[in-house]
């Protein structure tokens, strides 16, 4: 089954670290982009990070660049984000997505679930 | 970064209805466009990437158009399981960014 599994999500207070992770099966995970996105309670979607097939090239949001470390494991088909001092407002539901491309055209053709992180004291 | 603003930010619609969002850029992002679909507590699905290609397994009541820095996405019928919330996504740059959204409710 094609699918993407978020895990890793909870309580973390600010300042602390979260390590997300991401399972994917049912397709060549060293074939694609992979990325990260949230959602904040009551907001839109915001791309967070993601990283190219063989971990050359990564691209970090300004909101969390120098917080956060994306990594990706081809062997185990797994995706990782690493998240360091923690705020309120990286408080949200992250999801794990599959980067598809058309020539140069890249876009998010796959979604997990979605793990809730809650950053709070 | 580029910013993408949608119109409206919210609408009412009936079953059948014709639907059309709006998404305009800061800048051109030529067709480098996609829509996204977001149901409360499912995953998000992509509609259309490269602004008017209709993804694999979308119905063909969803329809893209535009380049440059504006674009649409329109619903030709609007059915029950299409009240949800629409995002457009630039991939122009490498600094992707989403609309803020707009949110399709029933009338």
């Amino acid at each position: 089954q094609v699918q993407l599994v978020e895990s890793g999500g909870g309580l973390v207070r600010p300042g602390g670290s979260l390590k997300l992770s991401c399972a994917a099966s049912g397709f060549i995970f060293s074939d694609h982009y992979m990325g990260w996105i949230r959602q904040a309670p009551g907001k839109g979607l915001e791309l967070v990070s993601y990283i190219s097939t063989e971990s050359g090239f990564t691209k970090d949001a300004d909101s969390v660049r120098g917080r956060v470390l994306i990594s990706r494991d081809n062997a185990k088909k797994s995706l990782h984000l690493q998240m360091d001092n923690l705020r309120v407002d990286d408080t949200a539901v992250y999801y794990c997505g599959r980067l598809a491309q058309a020539g140069s055209h890249f876009s998010f053709d796959l979604w997990g679930q979605g793990t809730l992180v809650t950053v709070s004291s | 970064d580029i910013q993408m603003t949608q119109s409206p930010s919210s609408l009412s619609a009936s079953v059948g209805d014709r639907v059309t969002i709006t998404c305009r850029a800061s800048q051109s992002v030529d067709t480098y466009l996609n829509w996204y679909q977001h149901q409360p507590g499912k995953a998000p699905k992509l509609l259309i990437f490269a602004a008017s290609n209709l993804q694999s397994g979308i119905p063909s009541r969803f329809s893209g158009s535009g380049s440059g820095a504006v674009f649409t996405l329109t619903i030709s019928s609007l059915q029950p399981e299409d009240f949800a919330t629409y995002y457009c996504q630039q991939g122009y740059t490498t600094s992707w960014t989403f609309g803020q959204g707009t949110r399709v409710e029933v009338k």
